[in-house]
C-alpha cells in the first residue's frame, strides 16, 4: 500500500480564497483524522471520521472550516474564506480501528502533510 | 496540549552521546505513543506503550512508561545524525479515543 496520500503538498493562496486539501487513506482503514500543526499550538486534531461519518469536529476552529468524506477512499478539508492565520501544515491520518481497542503496536498512519501558506 | 507536556522543548547533543526525552501527563492514560517527525514530512510511528512499567526497545531507542501510567521517557543510546528530528508523544486517555499530542522535542545531533 502507498500509505496515506495527501494533495497538494504545498499550497500558497491569497487571503479570502477557498482552499481544498485532499486525503486518500490507507485502504481498509475505518478511521480518518485531520490535524493541523503550527509552531505555536503544536499538533491539533481538527476532526475525525469513522466509516465516513464525522464523529468529533470539536477541534474545527470555526465555520470557515469544513470536512467531508464522501466515500471510504477520499476526504477533503476546505477552508473558505482562508486567512493568514490558517497558515500551517495540515496532516491526514488513518487507522484500522479505534485506538482504545487497538492491539500493541497499532497506531495512526500519517500522510506527508500539506503546507498551506495564506498571504 | 496542556494535558501532555514534553521536555525539553529542544535538545542539542553531540553525536555518540545518550539523551532522554520526557513526556508527562496530567492524568492516567490508556496508551502512550512515540512518533518521530522530520522537517517537511509526516509522523513516523516508533513505539506504543500500554502497561504500567512497560519498556520497549527498537535499535538504539528505548521507551518506558511508569507504573502510574502518567509519565514516559524516550532514551536514545549513542546518538547518530539519523536520530535528528522532532519527537512527539501522543496519548489516548480513558473515555476518549482521540490521540492528544505533546508539544514536541526538537533534537539536533552535532558531529
Amino acid at each position: 500500500d502507498a500509505g496515506v496520500i495527501q494533495s497538494p503538498r504545498h499550497e500558497v493562496t491569497e487571503m479570502g480564497q477557498e482552499v481544498t486539501l485532499r486525503c486518500k487513506p490507507i485502504s481498509g482503514h475505518d478511521y480518518l483524522f485531520w490535524y493541523r500543526q503550527t509552531m505555536m499550538r503544536g499538533l491539533e486534531l481538527l476532526i475525525y471520521f469513522n466509516n465516513n461519518v464525522p464523529i468529533d469536529d470539536s477541534g474545527m476552529p470555526e465555520d470557515r472550516f469544513s470536512a467531508k468524506m464522501p466515500n471510504a477512499s477520499f476526504s477533503t478539508l476546505k477552508i473558505q474564506p482562508s486567512e493568514p492565520r490558517d497558515s500551517a501544515v495540515y496532516f491526514c491520518a488513518s487507522s484500522p480501528f479505534r485506538l482504545r481497542l487497538a492491539g500493541v503496536e497499532d497506531t495512526q498512519y500519517f500522510g506527508p502533510g500539506t503546507r498551506l501558506t495564506v498571504l | 496540549s496542556q494535558e501532555l507536556e514534553q521536555s525539553p522543548q529542544s535538545l542539542i547533543v553531540q553525536e555518540g552521546k545518550n539523551l532522554t526525552i520526557n513526556c508527562t501527563s496530567s492524568k492516567t492514560l490508556y496508551g502512550l505513543y512515540w512518533y518521530k517527525q522530520k522537517y517537511g514530512e509526516g509522523l513516523i510511528f516508533l513505539m506504543m506503550l500500554q502497561k504500567g512499567g512497560e519498556e520497549k526497545s527498537h535499535e538504539k531507542i528505548t521507551a518506558k512508561l511508569d507504573e502510574k501510567k502518567q509519565q514516559s521517557s524516550l532514551h536514545i543510546t549513542a546518538s547518530q545524525p539519523s536520530h535528528a528530528g522532532i519527537y512527539l508523544c501522543g496519548a489516548v486517555f480513558f473515555g476518549n479515543e482521540k490521540l492528544t499530542f505533546g508539544t514536541g522535542t526538537r533534537l539536533t545531533i552535532i558531529p
